[in-house]
């Protein structure tokens, strides 16, 4: 089975600070994701990796900032919060090419609260 | 603008009967579609998924329809299992882009 880890499934930052959400998978996935999660609003694509060192916008990228050093790792920055960057954080991985056959996979989220 | 559309914030069934899910696209280059399943505090889940040379894909209780002269697809869940209560997210991808594009989401509840 695919695993997705988010390091963080609670964290409470304050207006500002510099956070980073770290993910890791462990299927040796090309693609990874990030995803921000809102009440009405679905899922909204920040940033997007298909290799090391590569990274592509997604839908919403103001703010927000992204790392992939390593194939199995990929982190998501806030380089200075705001109130309304909180939200549920969802970062996922497929293999690639995407396709019907290679569905992205979920970790379980972070909750970010920013005060 | 919005890709993908669940125009259903919310629908209620009774355990054993069937439920349909449904989805709307605009974007033509779509060619794939997907459908997650969300409980809450966890990750979406990945349930089943459709090609757009097919018009039909079934596992087990789970089958998505696709009619893409209307762009339109549709998940139907029989018999209904109070389990499946969550929410349920339509997805659409295709051509180079690796992206997903998601629909907002329909919360489905079963009562027993």
């Amino acid at each position: 089975d695919v695993k997705v880890t988010q390091s963080s499934r609670y964290l409470v930052k304050r207006t500002g600070e510099k956070v980073f959400l770290e993910c890791v998978q462990d299927m040796d996935h090309e693609n990874m994701f990030w995803y921000r999660q809102d009440p009405g609003l679905g899922l909204r694509l920040i940033y997007f990796s298909y290799d090391v060192k590569m990274k592509e916008k997604g839908d919403i990228p103001e703010g927000y900032s992204v790392s992939r050093e390593k194939k199995e790792r990929f982190s998501l920055i806030l380089e200075s919060a705001s109130t309304n960057q909180t939200s549920m954080y969802l970062c996922a991985s497929s293999l690639h090419p995407a396709g019907w056959d290679q569905p992205q996979h979920f970790g379980d989220g972070t909750r970010l609260s920013i005060l | 603008d919005q890709q993908v559309k669940q125009n259903s914030p919310s629908l209620s069934v009774q355990e054993g009967r069937i439920s349909i899910l449904n989805c709307d696209y605009t974007n033509s280059m779509f060619d794939y579609f997907l459908w997650y399943k969300k409980y809450p505090a966890e990750g979406p889940t990945f349930l089943i998924s459709i090609s757009s040379i097919k018009d039909k894909n079934e596992d087990g209780r789970f089958t998505v329809f696709l009619n893409k002269s209307a762009k339109h697809l549709s998940l139907h869940i029989v018999p209904s299992q109070p389990g499946d209560s969550a929410v349920y997210f339509c997805a659409a991808g295709g051509g180079s882009n690796y992206k997903l594009t998601f629909g907002k989401g329909t919360l489905l509840t079963v009562n027993p």
